[in-house]
């Protein structure tokens, strides 16, 4: 099945400062989606790019499909950014399931 | 809009004891409902997902079971609970089998002693 690799592992940050999470799916997906899990387990969902750029406040993410990876920006973090990141895709091979990467900790510092 | 509803939000249980999540879907008709198992740690798993009124798929072998009496309703179940099904068990949703967003629930937290 798909692979999916996320990097780093743990990011630690000064408030403001700017950060890049990235994605490598070992195959062709249909579906990419950026999540973020806040301290109550809730799944927030960020982008859902297969392809493309988009951006959303601070956020931003691009999908390089062909090249197969995805990144998520986070500008001028904040505290309330704090939380686990996942990416997650689903192969273009599959029917239903979304492959989970193991996801980035960030922690972001006041 | 649509909102997926779950629970209960904690449970605490005793091995050997029965189980039942129910997870709710409003807003949206014929979704497509999955259930993730999340254990310590960060990765979340697939265990079942069904595309329809008592269709459904297992994605991995497990003391576990799923069902879906009704279009936006999903039950996940166990007849014996065992320490290893201790987990953040979350509840998702779907407009498009394989292409669309999926949108997840809040989540219940299961404890087995």
């Amino acid at each position: 099945g798909i692979q999916v690799e996320q990097s780093p592992p743990d990011l630690i940050l000064q408030e403001g400062a700017n950060s890049t999470l990235r994605c490598n799916f070992s195959d062709s997906v249909n579906n990419l989606q950026w999540f973020h899990q806040n301290p109550w387990g809730q799944l927030i969902n960020l982008f859902y790019i297969p392809s493309g750029t988009k951006q959303n406040g601070r956020l931003s993410a691009t999908t390089v499909a062909t090249e197969r990876y995805s990144l998520l920006y986070i500008s001028s973090s904040q505290t309330t950014d704090s939380g686990v990141y996942f990416c997650a895709a689903l192969y273009s091979g599959s029917a239903r399931q979304l492959t989970f990467g193991s996801g980035t900790q960030l922690t972001v510092l006041p | 809009s649509q909102t997926i509803h779950q629970w209960p939000a904690t449970l605490v249980q005793p091995v050997g004891s029965p189980l039942s999540l129910e997870c709710t879907v409003e807003g949206t008709s014929n979704p497509n409902l999955y259930w993730y198992r999340q254990a310590a740690g960060r990765g979340l798993q697939l265990l079942f997902y069904s595309v329809g009124i008592g269709q459904i798929s297992s994605e991995v072998p497990q003391n576990l079971s799923a069902s879906r009496p009704q279009d936006r309703q999903f039950i996940l179940s166990s007849k014996k609970l065992l320490l290893s099904d201790s987990g953040f068990y979350l509840c998702a949703w779907s407009a498009l089998a394989g292409v669309s967003e999926q949108y997840f629930g809040p989540g219940t937290r299961l404890t087995v002693t």
